[in-house]
């Protein structure tokens, strides 16, 4: 089974700032990678996905992701984020089955 | 749009009752989850349904049942609960992404 890895657990930023949130999957063969994002008292989220195709997937909100497939990476980004941009956010994979695999999660907190 | 509906937002339990949680989608999909979320260990899986009468265990479904008789409705079931099923409990539909339902927080005391 795959397993995703996100580097940080909380991140404080000041607006303006840009972001970058990392994400590692174990898993050898062909994937379909997403970032979902939760806002306080908010049902997650979707903001942006990669089948196939272009590596950077552009999503809402500004946010963007670059799938590295050497290095088995699907990093999101921001480049100025906002104190709306406060939430969790987190990775996600699915393999070959109809499971997606949940990274721990990322909580960002953007100071006004 | 699609929704997902769970119909408990909060739900307060002693150690020992069964719970049942409720999920209803209304997109026709045939894949519906249950996770479980809690904080530092993300979204785990506890089971899914990718039809009607089958279901498949996740990575922790120990504890816990399903039950999926009609399509459109997928119940979790934890038989006798105890206070490590604390969680926030989240259904799921798919579709090439999954959509969320708003969540069952289990509190057992």
């Amino acid at each position: 089974a795959q397993s995703v890895s996100q580097h940080n657990h909380h991140v404080i930023l000041s607006e303006a700032a840009s972001l970058e949130l990392g994400c590692n999957y174990s898993y050898g063969g062909t994937v379909n990678l997403f970032w979902y994002v939760q806002y306080p008292g908010q049902h997650l989220q979707l903001l942006l996905k990669y089948f196939s195709g272009d590596p950077l997937v552009k999503g809402i909100k500004g946010f963007e992701a670059e799938f590295i497939k050497s290095k088995f990476s699907f990093n999101l980004r921001k480049p100025s984020v906002q104190w709306s941009d406060t939430a969790e956010y987190f990775c996600a994979v699915n393999a070959d089955d109809y499971k997606l695999s949940f990274g721990a999660g990322t909580t960002v907190t953007v100071r006004a | 749009d699609v929704k997902v509906t769970q119909s408990s937002r909060y739900l307060v339990k002693r150690t020992g009752e069964k719970v049942f949680l409720e999920c209803v989608q209304d997109m026709d999909h045939e894949n519906m989850f249950w996770y479980r979320q809690d904080p530092g260990l993300g979204l785990r899986l506890i089971y899914f349904s990718y039809d009607v009468k089958m279901k498949e265990k996740g990575d922790i479904p120990e504890g816990y049942s399903v039950s999926r008789e009609k399509k459109e409705r997928f119940s979790l079931i934890l038989e006798s609960a105890s206070t490590n099923q604390t969680s926030m409990y989240l259904c799921a539909t798919s579709a090439g992404e999954l959509f969320f339902g708003e969540g069952s927080r289990l509190t057992v005391l």
